[in-house]
């Protein structure tokens, strides 16, 4: 069946660092791929998706390009704030059914 | 629209008492998920329907657990018995058919059973 490997947290950075967390995944045909963030008490909120092989999502700095020979989705900052500590999720959606897989989730802490 | 809700936002049970969590998806929404969250076990899913219709409840853990959706604005994940195991948050998230499109997650009930 489909699924999504992360690796695992906590990372901690310092401000201004660069990160990466890493993912890929397993699925038949060509999937949707996402990454969700979910604040300290908060539920998940989408961060950035991509559609199709080569295509980069962006959203608030963060970037993830769909690499199909991979499989995988990582997911980039340059430069990274403090208020960028949160869980953040990868997911992907099969090209037939509705439902959403997830990884097991990266905890980033930022410390200033 | 004010996103998925959930009720109550915090929920303390002692053991052996019935949980019942809520959910109000985003109108217009075809599917619903409901999902618990812990420590140990990360994110899971437990299970969704598509137009109020249950498609796959194979995430929930046993028979104590319930979920239904009487009309396209609503649904209920039951517990019966609650046991201190089930202590965790749990999330109703609503999606628009289609592999593209994103999932909205309500704020969550952490449930606490002691």
């Amino acid at each position: 069946g489909d699924s999504v490997t992360q690796m695992e947290g906590p990372v901690t950075l310092s401000e201004e660092a660069f990160l990466t967390i890493n993912c890929t995944y397993t699925a038949t045909g060509y999937p949707s791929l996402f990454w969700y963030v979910q604040y300290p008490g908060e539920g998940l909120q989408l961060l950035l998706k991509a559609t199709k092989a080569d295509d980069k999502g962006s959203n608030k700095g963060f970037e993830a390009t769909y690499r199909k020979e991979t499989t995988s989705f990582h997911l980039e900052k340059g430069s990274v704030q403090v208020s960028d500590s949160a869980v953040y999720f990868c997911a992907l959606s099969p090209n037939a059914g509705n439902m959403l897989t997830f990884g097991g989730g990266t905890r980033l802490m930022v410390k200033p | 629209d004010a996103g998925v809700i959930q009720s109550p936002r915090h929920e303390v049970t002692e053991m052996g008492q019935e949980v019942t969590l809520r959910c109000k998806p985003i109108s217009g929404h075809d599917y619903l998920f409901w999902y618990r969250q812990t420590m140990m076990r990360g994110l899971e899913l437990l299970i969704y329907f598509n137009n109020n219709v249950p498609i796959d409840d194979s995430g929930m853990p046993e028979d104590r657990f319930s979920a239904k959706m009487p009309n396209a604005s609503f649904s209920t994940l039951k517990i019966q018995p609650s046991e201190p195991r089930d202590s965790a948050v749990y999330f109703c998230a609503s999606r628009v058919r289609g592999m593209n499109t994103e999932a909205f997650f309500g704020q969550g009930t952490r449930l606490t059973v002691v």
